[in-house]
């Protein structure tokens, strides 16, 4: 079973849309990251959430930790073709448990 | 300000050989993890290493997979007898804490195996 549950697995969107990625799981985490990953390369960090509601932003990119630190989401808006790549939850349950990676998105954005 | 490096990018081993993957971490890191990547699939943790301790190894196979990080030296992961089903990319992360305390995971660009 997966412990980090990514949705869409796929999604190819039109330069300039808006879109949200969710990151779900019954598990509560310590804290969450979210990292991009292009081909022939490794994840790339974007942001690490800590607390439960907690909202980062990062330019067009908008992180989210649920209240109950299970789940998050990604928002971009207003999308470019350089957004194009896999986008990667992780999280840590607590102590020294492994950060654990969902399978990820993988985002198109078509000019 | 280099980061972390593995090597090789590409490795292409007939099945019955052994693979060894080499990872350094970034300067003042001293946690390195190993992960595996198959196509459409997440990172999947394998092993967690201080230097010259194996800290968690609870995602790696029993058999034929072995992992260190000398006092001195890259960290290895090490294949025996290679399979087709360990043909894959192979990360290796690095961090100053372990990610208990919410350190984030530097990358490598990761190794590809392929088995014949």
């Amino acid at each position: 079973t997966q412990l980090l549950e990514q949705s869409p697995q796929f999604l190819s969107i039109q330069e300039g849309e808006n879109l949200t990625v969710y990151c779900n799981s019954s598990s509560v985490f310590s804290s969450l990251q979210w990292y991009r990953q292009e081909p022939g390369e490794g994840p790339v960090l974007l942001v690490t959430v800590v607390t439960g509601g907690e909202v980062k932003k990062l330019k067009r990119l908008t992180f989210q930790f649920g209240d109950a630190r299970k789940d998050s989401s990604l928002h971009i808006t207003a999308a470019q073709p350089g957004d194009t790549g896999l986008y990667l939850c992780a999280g840590v349950e607590s102590g020294n448990t492994p950060l654990v990676f969902g399978k990820g998105t993988r985002l198109s954005v078509i000019a | 300000n280099a980061g972390v490096m593995q090597n090789p990018r590409h490795l292409v081993r007939r099945r019955g050989q052994e693979a060894r993957l080499r990872c350094s971490p970034m300067k003042g890191h001293s946690h390195v993890y190993w992960y595996r990547q198959l196509p459409e699939e997440g990172l999947k943790f394998m092993v967690y290493l201080q230097k010259e301790n194996i800290i968690d190894e609870s995602g790696m196979p029993k058999e034929r997979f072995s992992a260190e990080f000398p006092k001195e030296g890259p960290s290895i992961l090490r294949i025996q007898q290679v399979v087709r089903g360990d043909s894959a990319a192979y990360f290796c992360a690095s961090s100053p804490l372990s990610t208990g305390g919410n350190s984030p995971l530097h990358f490598g660009n990761g190794t590809r195996l392929t088995v014949t």
